[in-house]
């Protein structure tokens, strides 16, 4: 019954391969986000979504491509991955765009090389 | 440029004592403010959080405290127990960010028996 899940937990994949993160939650929240925490353990924000429609779209290389096919998953596809795009993506939701707090997923630890 | 810091990567406190975790920002746009911690292997949780309008929130064993003057805010937990062991991460957002959260690296909390 986990509420936020992201599929797989570990990736590891060689330089000029296109992978997918799947992401979905059962909470019946209108919001999701993709974070990166990159190598000094800051978590960034990447896209965020909100009732399927992209809201937030940082400044983030389009090799990554997030679709929404619906409002309870968010995938991540990466093209033509770099040894850069190694680090752990966090998949989040909200209710709502307001103040109301995230809900993480449990995270994709992924190894380019 | 961070924009949110916490300058202390690890922090050891022996259990029953208070663990005082601390967290300074640069944007005095920033009128909301989370505590998430996490567990190894797992996705951020949520913690406590306080608005710009309060200086402190108490919720069980955990206390934030903001001054906003100086930028600061701090993670107050006592008695510190040992399934407090985490890493504790500060984030904060302002109105109309579209809910944009910027995190801190983070401070490991051990606690010791």
């Amino acid at each position: 019954d986990t509420a936020v899940s992201q599929t797989p937990k570990y990736l590891v994949t060689q330089m000029g391969n296109d992978k997918s993160i799947k992401c979905e939650q059962n909470l019946g929240h209108d919001t999701m986000y993709w974070y990166k925490q990159d190598s000094k353990k800051f978590l960034k924000i990447m896209f965020s979504y909100n009732n399927k429609e992209l809201i937030i779209n940082e400044t983030v290389p389009n090799r990554f491509s997030p679709k929404s096919p619906d409002k309870a998953h968010l995938n991540l596809h990466i093209n033509s991955l770099e040894l850069g795009d190694s680090a752990v993506y966090f998949c989040a939701s909200s209710p709502n765009f307001d103040n109301s707090p995230l809900h993480f997923g449990n995270g994709t630890r992924l190894t380019v090389t | 440029d961070q924009q949110v810091k916490q300058n202390s990567p690890s922090l050891s406190v022996q259990e029953g004592r208070i663990s005082i975790l601390n967290c300074d920002y640069t944007n005095s746009m920033f009128d909301y403010f989370l505590w998430y911690k996490k567990y190894p292997a797992e996705g951020p949780t949520f913690l406590i959080s306080i608005s710009s309008i309060k200086d402190k929130n108490e919720d069980g064993r955990f206390t934030v405290f903001l001054n906003k003057s100086a930028k600061h805010l701090s993670l107050h937990i006592v008695p510190s127990q040992p399934g407090d062991s985490a890493v504790y991460f500060c984030a904060a957002t302002h109105s109309g960010s579209a809910r944009q959260l910027t995190f801190g690296s983070g401070t490991q909390l051990t606690v010791l028996p």
